[in-house]
């Protein structure tokens, strides 16, 4: 069973930023939150993950409390080709792990002109 | 050249018949993986290969069997087909089980049974 509680939808205008959140609250200290999306009809694709600290990259940047009970996806300026389905995952990385990702219900996000 | 590739993109068929779905990846990645996702849009791991070999297995009917000829190659192999196979499958592949990088989604297969 996904770890992850999301809002099942949002909305957001072309040129501002998206904020998306996910909540993690059983995460245990070697699990990383990973952030996936699906444009509809194609798979999925990989965005960002952090363990503790903040994380930025070409395509978003991901905010983790503290405690790391919960997260934030920041698209910092969305386009119309952000609209998707967008997956917060927590995932235990290290030595025999086969690398299991559990999707669970995600957030779709509409990004409105 | 595409990451990830399936074939077919779709495909339609009957109850009863066997099909194949086909995945292959040009990444050099050694784990390779089988996900569906139903009406629903639900996404659920089925298998799951490490250079050949079978890692996951999640509790998929017999109906369904993986075969991996060589580390970039994973196939679907599905007999009896039934309406509730109907789903999209995609491959994914990730550098070694645990993917730190994370994985890559091929765009999927379209199945639908009638």
């Amino acid at each position: 069973d996904a770890k992850t509680t999301q809002p099942p939808s949002m909305d957001c205008a072309e040129g501002r930023a998206a904020n998306l959140p996910c909540n993690h609250s059983t995460i245990s200290g070697n699990e990383y939150v990973y952030w996936y999306r699906q444009i509809h009809s194609q798979g999925p694709q990989y965005i960002i993950h952090g363990l503790k600290n903040n994380e930025t990259n070409e395509m978003a940047s991901l905010i983790i409390t503290e405690d790391r009970k919960s997260s934030t996806l920041i698209l910092p300026h969305a386009t119309l080709r952000d609209t998707a389905v967008y997956y917060c995952i927590v995932r235990e990385y290290g030595s025999g792990n086969t690398g299991k990702l559990i999707f669970g219900q995600g957030t779709t996000l509409q990004v409105k002109p | 050249d595409t990451a990830v590739s399936q074939t077919p993109k779709y495909l339609v068929t009957q109850m009863g018949n066997d099909k194949s779905i086909k995945c292959e990846q040009n990444l050099g990645h050694d784990t390779m993986y089988w996900y569906k996702q139903d009406s629903k849009k639900f996404l659920k791991i089925m298998f799951s290969y490490n250079n050949k070999e079978l890692i996951i297995n999640e509790t998929v009917p017999n109906r369904f069997s993986p075969k991996s000829p060589d580390k970039a190659h994973l196939n679907l192999h599905i007999n009896s087909l039934e309406l509730g196979d109907s789903a999209v499958y995609f491959c994914a592949s990730s550098r070694r089980a645990g993917g730190f990088r994370g994985y890559t989604f091929g765009s999927g297969t379209r199945l639908t049974v009638v």
